[in-house]
């Protein structure tokens, strides 16, 4: 079992839509999350941190975490074609002391 | 002005070349991280440092090696170039103690013939 795991996609929605993205991790003691963008050539851009159970709200984005089922996901509404990119999710185990990423998915907002 | 600079940003090389990629920050962070990036692999880190006489080998440090000169500066050597260290490889920073979020430079593609 992988880590973090994350669907590659392309996840496909229309503009204007809810595009839902989500993330497993398998070390229960996981302790931050983090959603990177990362446009094709580019390098990741922090978007979004969250540390305890719950919604957390940005702008247009929600990080949205559930340790008990060890599953984070990231929400973006009303999306636009400037946010197809691809989205990583990555996890801090401070016992591991390292920062694990998943393989990211392809989001393809489409006119 | 970039707060995390690399350089250089393309490089092509011949396979048993010696190759040395830099890292420049002036965030004022004491954390640094190489890291590469292939498709549909993700990013594996290579190595970290949490301050100048911290270095620390991470899931791939076969075949590299760093330098941590200076708070500001961490370089990362190819030795002897392969061509599976064709990649994308990014530098990152970082400040919080186990919060960990890391701020990516804007990458080097090097490739290796």
């Amino acid at each position: 079992q992988k880590e973090v795991e994350q669907n590659s996609g392309p996840l496909s929605v229309p503009e204007g839509a809810i595009a839902s993205l989500n993330c497993t991790y398998s070390d229960r003691g996981s302790q931050s999350f983090f959603w990177y963008r990362q446009y094709s050539g580019k390098s990741p851009e922090l978007i979004m941190s969250i540390y305890s159970n719950g919604d957390k709200e940005d702008g247009r984005f929600t990080a949205q975490l559930n340790k008990a089922s060890q599953y984070v996901s990231l929400l973006i509404r009303d999306s636009q074609p400037s946010d197809s990119a691809t989205y990583l999710c990555a996890v801090f185990t401070g016992g591991g002391n390292k920062l694990t990423f998943g393989t990211g998915t392809q989001l393809k907002v489409e006119l | 002005d970039a707060d995390v600079t690399q350089t250089p940003r393309n490089r092509i090389t011949k396979t048993g070349k010696r190759i040395m990629l830099e890292c420049s920050q002036t965030k004022g962070h004491d954390r640094m991280y190489w890291y590469r990036q292939d498709p549909g692999l993700g990013l594996q880190l290579i190595y970290y440092s949490f301050d100048v006489k911290d270095i620390n080998k991470g899931e791939i440090s076969d075949g590299y090696s760093v330098s941590r000169q200076a708070q500001a500066k961490f370089s990362l050597s190819l030795e002897s170039a392969i061509p599976n260290q064709t990649a994308l490889y990014f530098c990152a920073t970082s400040d919080a103690p186990g919060f960990n979020e890391q701020f990516f430079g804007p990458g080097t593609r090097l490739t290796v013939l």
